[in-house]
């Protein structure tokens, strides 16, 4: 039972334009959400966080909204670069236990 | 910088061999993570640990098992590979100080079993 979805399997987007990536999850009890980027053959890094007690955090070019009440948020890339042709996952966390839920990621492609 | 080091980036096993993979985190984290990852599936928690000696199920631990002996090593052991564990695994640790405190990965494992 898949707790955190990612619907986009891919997104294909224009340097200098913004990359929005999306995420749903079913799990009312996540209170910290974060996202993740992957290049091929190495580990996920690290790129942003939300606590549920806020609706949207900024930093540099990515800013996450978490929208509560629709169980979702996004990532908004501006503007969206070549080095940022990834995969990204989107993960959470319950509120309770150390326990990582993740999607099953987005591969983003900025074109030159 | 937290690193966390996996032993090993690429393996090839046989069907049938025990294979062990080894991850080191430098932060003293409390918590420990193996995830395999699988195109079109995400990344699937195997076991997790919160303290030395203790371990806990994640999703998918058939065919594996997880040794955590010491506070910044975490073991996954496959007690018989066989190819359905080819994939690419992930190490990854985090704090119980922070509350909201990020997973860091290293850098991952790609197993292939033939």
């Amino acid at each position: 039972d898949q707790q955190v979805k990612q619907n986009s399997p891919s997104l294909s987007v224009q340097e200098g334009r913004i990359s929005i990536l999306n995420c749903d999850y079913t799990n009312s009890m996540f209170d910290y959400f974060l996202w993740y980027k992957k290049y091929p053959a190495e580990g996920p890094t690290f790129l942003i966080s939300i606590s549920s007690i806020k609706d949207k955090n900024e930093d540099g070019r990515f800013t996450v909204f978490l929208n509560k009440s629709a169980k979702h948020l996004s990532l908004h890339i501006v503007p969206s670069q070549p080095g940022d042709s990834a995969v990204y996952f989107c993960a959470a966390r319950r509120n309770t236990g150390n326990q990582f839920y993740f999607g099953t990621g987005t591969s983003l492609t900025v074109i030159p | 910088d937290v690193k966390v080091t996996q032993s090993s980036r690429y393996l090839v096993k046989r069907t049938g061999e025990k294979v062990f993979l080894e991850c080191v985190q430098d932060m003293d984290h409390e918590n420990m993570f193996w995830y395999r990852q699988d195109p079109g599936l995400g990344l699937r928690l195997i076991y997790f640990s919160y303290d030395v000696k203790m371990k806990e199920k994640g999703d998918i631990p058939e065919g594996y098992s997880v040794s955590r002996e010491k506070k910044e090593r975490f073991s996954l052991i496959l007690e018989s590979a066989s190819t359905n564990q080819t994939s690419m695994y992930l190490c990854a640790s985090t704090g119980s100080g922070s509350y909201n405190s990020p997973l860091h990965f290293g850098n991952g494992t790609r197993l292939t079993v033939t």
